[in-house]
């Protein structure tokens, strides 16, 4: 089974709409962390935003929140007033076990994010 | 600080051939891992180093890749004899080590390989 799954081959949002990218995840595991990442046509992976399996808050990081849903084990990528150079693809990953144990990603296929003007 | 740094940015080899990529993980980053990203697709991991030590490697083909990490810093991946299935992107990455759960993984920009 896939431990993390991303439906959405591609989305596309007009520039300063806000655009939710998918993810659900399993995991049999209590402790695990959701990242998500951003790799343009570039190719770098960048970093965007993290949420642990305990964290009672859903995670923000400027324009980037995470809609976090337990019981659903999904893991929503909300980005806010798109712009241009959010056109991307966009991974979400997973680190399951507490820390000292299991500390790579487990990566979904991607969402290609496109930004209209 | 400086990030990942990896070698060559671009591989064309021919099948049979060997070929090698190189990384410099961030300075005082424990954890090093390569990935290998196919086109089109999440990236997938090879091995996994603690230090000098590889502590996940199941996923690497051992038959024709191998991989060390001397002194538990620089690390380079090989390929021997590449085959045309191994074209794809090569990409290292580090993280700190114990203790910290929420790090992320800071990766390099990748070797595209091309086995022709």
């Amino acid at each position: 089974a896939q431990k993390i799954t991303q439906t959405q081959p591609g989305m596309f949002v007009q520039e300063k709409e806000a655009v939710t990218l998918d993810c659900t995840y399993d995991t049999s595991d209590p402790s695990y962390g959701l990242f998500w990442y951003k790799q343009p046509s570039s190719g770098e992976m960048i970093f965007l935003i993290y949420q642990g399996s305990y964290d009672q808050q859903n995670a923000t990081e400027g324009r980037y929140s995470l809609n976090f849903q337990k019981a659903r084990k999904s893991a929503n990528l909300v980005i806010s007033a798109s712009q241009l150079g959010d056109s991307a693809m966009y991974f979400c990953a997973m680190r399951e076990g507490a820390s000292g144990s299991a500390r790579q990603l487990t990566f979904g296929s991607g969402t290609q994010l496109t930004v209209l003007p | 600080e400086a990030g990942v740094v990896q070698s060559p940015r671009y591989k064309i080899i021919e099948k049979k051939q060997p070929v090698a990529f190189w990384c410099n993980p961030i300075s005082g980053h424990n954890t090093l891992y390569w990935y290998r990203q196919n086109l089109g697709q999440g990236p997938e991991l090879l091995i996994r180093y603690e230090n000098e030590e590889a502590v996940d490697d199941s996923q690497l083909p051992k038959d024709r890749f191998s991989a060390e990490r001397l002194k538990g810093v620089d690390s380079t991946l090989k390929i021997q004899p590449a085959e045309l299935g191994d074209s794809a992107v090569y990409l290292c990455a580090s993280s700190v080590g114990e203790g910290v759960p929420n790090s992320p993984l800071h990766f390099g920009n990748g070797t595209r390989l091309t086995v022709t």
